[in-house]
């Protein structure tokens, strides 16, 4: 079956701008979780969105932002973009909530901020 | 959320086989060793999980301490493929909105030829 589809892949803005992520979950999924991954920070845990509500949210700032829809798809939103939001940005798909299934990961996308 | 502590990087020699360390002395009884993979540009991939006992699978072993403060990720074999960051994370499957899922850097595995 299709897997994590993350989109776009690839996507160079400028500081102040904002920027929407987009990710299809695998079909019968209704998590889907968001990460950011930077060289510095590791893998690190923005929020999980589960039937359409947000479960959990990690110690980002409120300039992140997501929303599921009835589908699962999911976005991620992140406004007045700073040089440090430069990551790859991840979301992973499970079947049941995300603290007990097994995720599986998109490709990711990665956002250069300039 | 309990932490987990791994080496920043090791290397092995491909088909010798590599023993992945990863500490996590708060463990808590109902937390899960969860390890997963990142191989150069792709997304994390699940490997393995145990609670107390040993665990195998086609992709791995994974030994745990009789206290449950540590264990190791076994591949017995490394292949080149097999290059790539490892995650060691605890997840509480008891479920409930109230948990962190951070893989922190993980180890870098550097298979040579």
């Amino acid at each position: 079956k299709a897997g994590v589809t993350q989109t776009p892949r690839y996507l160079i803005k400028t500081r102040g701008q904002q920027v929407t992520l987009s990710c299809s979950p695998i079909s019968g999924h209704r998590s889907v979780s968001w990460y950011q991954q930077t060289p510095g920070q590791g893998l690190q845990f923005l929020f999980e969105y589960f039937s359409e509500t947000q479960r959990n949210k990690g110690n980002f700032p409120g300039r992140f932002s997501g929303r599921q829809f009835s589908n699962s798809r999911s976005e991620m939103n992140v406004s007045t973009l700073e040089l440090g939001d430069s990551a790859l940005y991840l979301c992973a798909s499970s079947l049941v909530p995300a603290n007990t299934g097994e995720l599986f990961f998109g490709e990711g996308s990665r956002l250069t901020v300039l | 959320d309990a932490k987990t502590t791994q080496p920043n990087s090791m290397e092995s020699n491909e088909e010798e086989p590599v023993h992945l360390p990863c500490n996590h002395s708060t463990i808590s009884g109902t937390d899960y060793i969860h390890w997963y993979r990142q191989l150069p540009s792709q997304g994390p991939e699940y490997v393995i999980h145990g609670l107390t006992s040993n665990v195998n699978n086609r992709m791995a072993s994974l030994a745990i301490a009789e206290d449950r403060k540590s264990s190791t990720l076994i591949l017995h074999r490394a292949t080149l493929r097999d290059a790539a960051v490892y995650y060691c994370i605890l997840r509480d499957l008891r479920g409930g909105s109230n948990y962190k899922l951070t893989f922190g850097k993980g180890t870098l595995l550097t298979v040579n030829p």
